[in-house]
């Protein structure tokens, strides 16, 4: 049973670039959560996508968007990259919306010089 | 922002002792999760207790949970080297409306265990 799969591991841009990190969900979830985890810091929740829809939204600027597909598979997208977008990005899958319990994928280590 | 806040920041044990977490927050809640967080990699679930319940056990591991003090605390005894991670609480807040929910993580507690 496959679990959270993130890709790329790494990545490393330049100030202004644009990127897309990918993510694909537990078997049989639904439900895919990103967040950003600065170095030394908690995760901070950037959105939520269910039925190809942002459920939820946290305090992050227009230039974070993201999509889902229709095989429930994940796309961050970050636009006009700052400095202070390096982090790693964690995604996290759960079954429905009502369930509470999101498992995460080991992240993608983004890198901006 | 960070809803949660745990004490102590780090925390450092000898194997066989007891490690004992704290996590407080500011606004209701559904429930509480404990994840834990091994060198910057990706967040394993704990354990969860609902904001209807005081205390839940899960192996080695003891929740308690005030929400009239909007406090958590995480026990774990006898500890191993294996359990040296990083550990966050969690709150989970539902919006009806939506139909969803969003977690709001602390900033972690560093846990060694000293062989």
């Amino acid at each position: 049973d496959a679990g959270v799969t993130q890709s790329p591991t790494h990545l490393i841009k330049t100030r202004g670039q644009q990127v897309t990190l990918r993510c694909s969900p537990k078997s049989g979830h639904d439900t895919v959560s990103w967040y950003q985890q600065a170095l030394g810091q908690g995760p901070q929740f950037i959105f939520q996508y269910y039925e190809e829809e942002e459920r939820q939204r946290g305090n992050f600027p227009d230039r974070f968007s993201g999509h889902q597909f229709p095989n429930y598979s994940s796309e961050l997208n970050v636009n006009a990259l700052l400095l202070g977008d390096s982090a790693l990005y964690l995604c996290a899958s759960s079954l429905g919306l009502a369930k509470n319990i999101q498992y995460f994928g080991a992240g993608t280590r983004l890198s901006v010089l | 922002s960070q809803q949660g806040e745990e004490d102590p920041q780090a925390l450092s044990i000898q194997e066989g002792e007891n490690a004992t977490m704290n996590c407080s927050y500011k606004t209701s809640i559904n429930n509480l999760q404990w994840y834990r967080q091994n060198s910057g990699r990706g967040l394993v679930h704990l354990i969860l207790i609902r904001s209807n319940e005081r205390e839940k056990h899960s192996g080695r591991l003891r929740v308690t949970l005030d929400t009239s003090k909007k406090s958590s605390s995480l026990l774990i005894t006898a500890s191993r080297a294996a359990d040296t991670a990083s550990y966050f609480c969690a709150t989970a807040q539902v919006y009806s409306g939506a139909g969803s929910y969003q977690l709001t993580f602390g900033k972690g507690t560093k846990l060694s265990v000293i062989p």
